[in-house]
């Protein structure tokens, strides 16, 4: 079957612009996770959804980032008044059930470029 | 809180030689281990995990890594290693005592094989 995709795979925009990142999960895949890799580090885990409901958000960096996964499939990650410094690969990835054993399968990935 | 570091930024092999990229972690608890590969312009691929029973664990490609409680450390290896294999690897822990679903992962250590 598909794996997880991600729109756009690229996106550039300017500072203080608001942006939308999609991310289509595994069918069937409850859970869902969202993580940001910067140039030459390890991705860093932002925001876990459990279904519909953000089961852990500890990882998002202020109130300028947000994410919402309205009927527990599709999610999309925003980003309000972009700065430099999130220029970012943003990975979405999803596990069947969210169980600590389980693997996280990850999409290509959205790369973004805040001029 | 839970850590992961990959020593080696970078290891260099010839092609047939036996490889092994090296990790060591931190947890609270027991830990559930990973391993990605991260090809150029590409998410992450899952290579392989350790959950709990045999140390050694076989994955995807040939890869395996042994599980050393004594040492925290993770180490991923192969045989003989190929032109193919050269890419970004990640290792990556969660904590079974948090029972957060968040991975945690190393900065990464660039594999080059040469011909």
């Amino acid at each position: 079957g598909a794996g997880v995709s991600q729109t756009p795979s690229n996106k550039v925009t300017e500072k203080g612009k608001y942006v939308e990142l999609r991310c289509d999960p595994i069918s069937g895949h409850t859970a869902l996770y969202w993580y940001r890799q910067s140039l030459g580090q390890g991705p860093e885990f932002l925001i876990y959804f459990q279904g519909t409901g953000a089961a852990d958000d500890s990882g998002l960096p202020n109130d300028r980032f947000f994410a919402v996964r309205p009927e527990g499939s599709v999610s999309t990650l925003k980003i309000q008044r972009t700065e430099r410094g999130d220029s970012a690969v943003y990975l979405c990835a999803s596990s069947p059930k969210g169980g600590l054993e389980e693997t996280q399968y990850f999409g290509p990935g959205t790369r973004l470029l805040v001029l | 809180a839970q850590s992961v570091a990959q020593p080696e930024d970078q290891v260099n092999v010839a092609e047939g030689n036996p490889l092994t990229v090296k990790c060591t972690y931190s947890v609270s608890g027991n830990p559930y281990l990973f391993w990605y590969v991260q090809y150029p312009n590409r998410g992450l691929q899952f290579l392989l995990k350790y959950i709990t029973g045999d140390n050694l664990v076989k994955g995807s490609y040939g890869f395996e890594a042994e599980f050393n409680k004594s040492q925290t450390s993770f180490h991923l290896k192969k045989p003989s290693a190929l032109v193919s294999d050269s890419a970004l690897y990640f290792c990556a822990v969660r904590d079974q005592g948090t029972g957060r679903r968040a991975l945690t992962f190393g900065s990464g250590t660039r594999l080059q094989v040469q011909p």
